[in-house]
C-alpha cells in the first residue's frame, strides 16, 4: 500500500516564526488532506489539496502530485497553531482507502 | 461545529463488556469511516461505508463490528475489547461517490478498557 511520511516529526517555534512541513507519498493519489489536531483531540480539516497551491490566511499549502509530496506552511506562528499536522491520502485506487502519516508534533512557544 | 457528532466523548469498560458507539453526521454525506487512533501510531482506516454499503474492511478483528443503518448515522458496537483497544475513535464523513471528498471528522469517543 502507499506509503505516507511526514516531517519532522517534532518542532517547536517562537512565536512569530514560520515554518514548513513536508509529506512525501509512495504512489499516485486522488485525495490529499492536511488536518491539525488540537491539544484537545479534535481533528480540523485545513486544506484539500490533491494538486496545486491554496492559501487560507496564515497557512498556505503546495502539492506537487508528480513529485510525490506536499507541503504546508504555517507564517507568523500563533500559540494556538500548536497540536499535530497529519496528512491523509487516498490512492487513485479508490475504495476510500485513506492513509494518513504519523503527524508533525509543532509546539509554538510564546 | 463540524457537523459530525459522536457519543459517548469518554467510554470506560470491562472485557466482557458490550458497548456501542454512535457517530451521526449533518453534512448531507453519504459516506462515513471509523478510525482508530492509538497513542504514538498514525490515525488506521477501520471501516468504511459509502452509501450504506460496507467498503472497506481493514483487517479490524471481529470484536468490533459496525452498523450504517443509513447515510447520516454510524454505529461500532464492542465486544469481548482488550486493553489494547484503548484508544481514539474517530468517526468521519465525506461526500461519497466519486471525486471530490474531503472529510469532515467528529471529536472522537476516548475509549478506555479495564
Amino acid at each position: 500500500g502507499i506509503q505516507v511520511e511526514q516531517s519532522p516529526p517534532d518542532l517547536i517555534l517562537q512565536e512569530g516564526a514560520n515554518s514548513t512541513l513536508r509529506c512525501n507519498f509512495s504512489d499516485s493519489v486522488n485525495n490529499l488532506q492536511w488536518f491539525h489536531q488540537n491539544p484537545w483531540g479534535q481533528l480540523i480539516n485545513l486544506f484539500y489539496i490533491p494538486s496545486g497551491t491554496k492559501q487560507n490566511g496564515r497557512l498556505s499549502a503546495t502539492t506537487v502530485a508528480t513529485e510525490r509530496y506536499s507541503l504546508l506552511y504555517i507564517s507568523s506562528s500563533q500559540t494556538t497553531d500548536s497540536g499535530v499536522y497529519f496528512c491523509a491520502v487516498e490512492g487513485d485506487t479508490g475504495g476510500f482507502k485513506t492513509i494518513f502519516g504519523a503527524g508533525t508534533r509543532l509546539f509554538v512557544k510564546a | 461545529e463540524t457537523g459530525v457528532t459522536q457519543t459517548p466523548r469518554h467510554l470506560v469498560m470491562g472485557m466482557t463488556n458490550k458497548k456501542s458507539l454512535k457517530c451521526e453526521q449533518h453534512l448531507g454525506h453519504n459516506a462515513m469511516y471509523w478510525y482508530k487512533q492509538s497513542a504514538k501510531k498514525p490515525l488506521e482506516l477501520m471501516f468504511v461505508y459509502n452509501f450504506k454499503e460496507q467498503t472497506e474492511n481493514n483487517s479490524v478483528p471481529s470484536r468490533f463490528s459496525p452498523e450504517c443503518p443509513n447515510s447520516s448515522h454510524l454505529f461500532l458496537h464492542l465486544h469481548t475489547l482488550q486493553p489494547e483497544d484503548s484508544a481514539l475513535y474517530l468517526c468521519a464523513s465525506s461526500r461519497g461517490g466519486q471525486g471530490y471528498q474531503p472529510q469532515h471528522f467528529g471529536d472522537g469517543t476516548r475509549l478506555s478498557i479495564l
